[in-house]
């Protein structure tokens, strides 16, 4: 199974500033890796998945990058809507799929 | 459009079995290129992916639910379900189910775009 690791767990940042999140695979996983974003009380919602294509309907300001093992997702200017947990996922080698355990984006 | 819904008890009874069903509008579950996926999401903690089903019947499990858990299809009704037997405080959970982006040309994107709203399962006596 590849475990998926996220870092920070937490990020405090304010609006208008930049955020990076990582993820980093446990084995490769290529660029077969997604991003999630979840606000409380609904579903994740698809950020970005060939760990760098932008999902339909996705702003420019979620850009993700990286391959093989370590992957970021930066936030270019945070919105007030962008205050969420972010998940990654990978889909390289499964079953099973894996996610990360997520990092809480707070102002 | 696609649209998924997850339906069943909301309370289970420790060593019962869990069941729940996802409808599914806007495609059907016979199309070929996707497995059609169960998510869950214990409470305040993370993603756990279950398992998935393709339109053949085939299915990919999670192997620590695998000795527990049963996927099937009922294509008449375009409709999939979630059986997991035995079930512990530990499977209290919102129960996802998704379908994946599929085919991009030269890949398979098993990442997912499409959402129920979710079901919230408390097992508890």
């Amino acid at each position: 199974e590849i475990v998926m690791t996220q870092s920070p767990a937490t990020l405090s940042v304010s609006p208008g500033e930049r955020a990076t999140l990582s993820c980093r695979a446990s084995q490769t996983v290529s660029t077969n890796l997604a991003w999630y974003q979840q606000k409380p009380g609904q579903a994740p919602s698809l950020l970005i998945y060939g760990a760098s294509t932008r999902a339909t309907g996705i702003p420019g300001r979620f850009t993700g990058s990286g391959s093989g093992t370590d992957f970021n997702l930066t936030i270019s200017s945070l919105q007030p809507e962008d205050f969420a947990v972010y998940y990654c996922q990978q889909y390289n080698d499964w079953p099973p799929l894996t996610f990360g355990g997520g990092t809480k984006v707070e102002i | 459009q696609l649209q998924l819904r997850e339906s069943g008890p909301g309370l289970v009874k420790p060593s019962e079995t869990l069941s729940l069903t996802c409808s599914v509008s806007g495609d059907s579950l016979t199309r070929s290129n996707f497995y059609w996926h169960w998510i869950r999401q214990p409470p305040g903690k993370g993603l756990e992916w279950i398992g998935g089903i393709y339109y053949t019947g085939h299915t990919h499990y999670n192997p620590s639910l695998k000795s527990r858990l049963t996927i099937s299809l009922e294509t008449s009704k375009n409709q999939f379900s979630l059986n997991l037997a035995s079930v512990t405080a530990a499977d209290t959970a919102v129960y996802y189910c998704a379908r994946p982006v599929g085919v991009i040309p030269g890949t398979l994107v098993t990442a997912f775009d499409s959402w129920g709203q979710g079901a919230m399962v408390t097992v508890s006596s």
